[in-house]
């Protein structure tokens, strides 16, 4: 596609719920980040795939949190037993070469 | 090392000057700059790396000091449409497709 797409744009789920945040990157990008925004906060690194690998999981906050890459493309992060704390903006980014990313608008995630 | 970014917050009128700085505490190979206008997603802006030049996009320009581990963002003659979050990202060593570091970012407000 011609830019990073994520779905949904909105999620309001109750707290202890699982969800699942999907990301389809530009075609033919390599490389695919999550990063996570809370109010107020800087963009907080989550995980990063290479191709269908995920070289740094080093950001995911708990083991709630998983995330998997098919097909060298669609990525999907979910988080099991939502708590509020994860409530915030879950952001995507995929780029080519040199880290230079391109990042998505985002799924709002807020827990109730 | 999540890089530290000064002011945190800044009001301009229009035409006014401003410097946004992003320091780190280790050395850096690359440092990227991004504005993030509410409720969308953040905008590449530029990447300074280690040993290059001075870089601009229109009135907006940036510089990479080796030394001090800092990189800093001018925008001149500041207009409406600059108002936004702008956040550095840094880049410790040359891999590629690396996942960014970035800091807590500066929030500007351009006024008539």
């Amino acid at each position: 596609g011609a830019g990073v797409s994520q779905s949904p744009s909105n999620k309001v789920t109750e707290k202890g719920k699982d969800v699942e945040l999907r990301c389809d990157p530009i075609s033919g990008h390599t490389a695919l980040y999550w990063y996570r925004q809370s109010l107020g906060q800087g963009l907080e690194f989550l995980i990063y795939f290479q191709g269908n690998s995920a070289p740094d999981k080093s950001g995911l906050p708990s083991d709630r949190f998983s995330a998997e890459r098919t097909g060298g493309s669609v990525s999907t992060l979910t988080i099991q037993r939502t708590q509020q704390e994860d409530s915030a903006v879950y952001l995507c980014a995929s780029s080519l070469a040199e880290a230079v990313g391109t990042f998505g608008s985002g799924t709002r995630l807020t827990v109730v | 090392q999540q890089p530290v970014q000064s002011p945190q917050a800044v009001i301009l009128r229009e035409g006014e000057d401003a410097v946004i700085n992003c320091s780190s505490s280790k050395a850096l190979y690359s440092v990227h700059w991004y504005r993030q206008k509410h409720g969308e997603a953040p905008v590449f802006l530029m990447i300074l790396l280690k040993g290059g030049e001075q870089k601009g996009h229109e009135k907006i320009s940036a510089s990479f000091n080796e030394k001090k581990q800092q990189s800093s963002l001018y925008l001149t003659a500041s207009q409406l449409s600059y108002s936004g979050t702008y956040f550095c990202g840094t880049e410790r060593h040359r891999g590629g497709n690396t996942p960014l570091v970035f800091g807590k970012g500066t929030r500007l407000s351009v006024i008539a």
